[in-house]
């Protein structure tokens, strides 16, 4: 059975600080993995998808990294901004043909002015 | 192009009462999932739909029915509220074609007391 893991399960970093959020699965064989975005009492907002035959996929000052064979991705957040505090959400979607996604519990996020 | 719609936002339940929350999308998606969210224990899925007429269970089905008359709508029923359902529920859809990401809706927030 795929588990998804997010550590930490919190952060708190000074405004302007690089930092990388961690996130593990057990099963190699998926198909891809999705980061999301979710703020407070909202709904998820899609920032990356990766698929398994890729490295890594990059959208402004995020940069997320995939290695299947080893279970693991990371989201990269450059030059932080407070704007940037919210819960981070990775997901991945296993082999089968129904694309279902197992969620980690994400890791909150809080930039401090 | 509204996405993923939900409906409704917010609703109170009393123990044992019915109701049926509705997901739509204008995207021809031909996935659509449910989805709970609980503090601690991230979203888990509930019931999906590969397309039109067919749905299966998730990894949380109990006390929850689900129906897909129409590809653009997906139907979560609870017929007899109990308030271990207090949860925020959220509808997501994606194509069929591999690879694609999954859209979330805004979510509905379901308190039953």
């Amino acid at each position: 059975k795929q588990e998804v893991t997010q550590i930490p399960a919190a952060l708190s970093v000074p405004e302007g600080e690089n930092l990388v959020l961690n996130c593990s699965f057990t099963d190699s064989a998926i198909y891809n993995l999705q980061w999301f975005r979710q703020d407070p009492g909202k709904g998820l907002t899609s920032l990356l998808l990766i698929q398994s035959s890729q490295r890594e996929q990059t959208s402004g000052r995020l940069n997320a990294s995939l290695d299947k064979s080893s279970g693991r991705s990371t989201l990269y957040i450059a030059a932080s901004q407070p704007g940037d505090s919210a819960t981070y959400l990775c997901a991945v979607r296993g082999s089968s043909n129904t694309g279902k996604l197992i969620f980690g519990q994400g890791t909150t996020l809080q930039v401090k002015p | 192009n509204a996405g993923v719609t939900q409906t409704p936002k917010f609703r109170v339940l009393k123990t044992g009462q019915s109701m049926t929350l509705l997901c739509a999308q204008d995207m021809n998606h031909e996935y659509m999932y449910w989805y709970r969210q609980d503090p601690g224990m991230g979203l888990r899925l509930i019931h999906y739909s590969v397309g039109e007429g067919t749905t299966a269970k998730g990894e949380v089905p109990d006390g929850y029915n689900v129906s897909r008359l129409k590809k653009q709508n997906f139907l979560l029923g609870l017929e007899s509220a109990a308030p271990s359902q207090t949860s925020v529920y959220f509808c997501a859809s994606v194509t069929g074609t591999r690879g694609r990401e999954q859209y979330f809706g805004p979510g509905t927030r379901l308190t039953v007391t």
